[in-house]
């Protein structure tokens, strides 16, 4: 059974401080990994998408990669209420477009 | 450009009853997912069509769930009969390809099953 395990939460950041979330996979194979934000009642909206070891970074969103740990990571710099959600964590199962979803990470950024 | 659009947002029925859930695609993906959602949970996949072929249906309930996408394109997922332990969020998304591709979720479809 391929998995993503992620931290339930809720994580609670104070306005302007660094969110860190993360996110281990099962599948040795898997080669793409992606981090989605999903408002309450909304839709997962597409945050980061990462492919090798390494940092990606995209304004205040920083994801990481290691495959050798099988660890994801997505940094929010100077978090805002607006970055409220949860958060899942993909990775697709192994050569296919089947992601896998973790159960996400809810984060609270307090004023 | 459109995003992925679904029908109905919302559906009320009562046990034992059937219903339907509409899917278009963003323009151009040949890749469409079915996905449910429960609460507190990430999306599993149900199905994967690659054009108008199932490619991955290992995930749904076959006595229960069809889907089907003619000529390539809007997507349909039927329940029948519909059981309470059905109640969820029903998500469509599409990809441009089937490999590592971005994947593009719609709306949803909150199904409330009584």
């Amino acid at each position: 059974q391929k998995e993503v395990e992620q931290n339930s939460g809720p994580l609670s950041v104070p306005e302007g401080a660094i969110a860190s979330l993360n996110c281990t996979y099962s599948d040795r194979g898997s080669q793409s990994f992606f981090w989605y934000r999903q408002y309450s009642g909304k839709s997962p909206e597409l945050i980061m998408s990462i492919y090798s070891n390494g940092d990606k970074e995209d304004g205040r969103f920083t994801a990481q990669l290691n495959k050798a740990s099988q660890y994801v990571s997505l940094l929010i710099r100077d978090s805002q209420p607006s970055d409220s959600a949860t958060y899942l964590c993909a990775a697709d199962g192994g050569g296919y477009n089947k992601l896998i979803f973790g159960a996400g990470t809810r984060l609270a950024v307090h004023p | 450009e459109a995003g992925v659009v679904q029908s109905p947002r919302y559906k009320i029925i009562e046990k034992k009853q059937p219903v339907a859930f509409w899917c278009n695609p963003i323009s151009g993906h040949n890749t469409l997912y079915w996905y449910l959602q429960n609460l507190g949970q990430g999306p599993e996949l149900l199905i994967r069509y690659e054009n108008e072929e199932a490619v991955d249906d290992s995930q749904l309930p076959k006595d229960r769930f069809s889907a089907e996408r003619l000529k390539g394109v809007d997507s349909t997922l039927k329940i029948q009969p519909a059981e309470l332990g059905d109640s969820a969020v029903y998500l469509c998304a599409s990809s441009f390809g089937p490999d590592g591709e971005t994947q593009y979720f719609g709306p949803g479809t909150r199904l409330l099953v009584l």
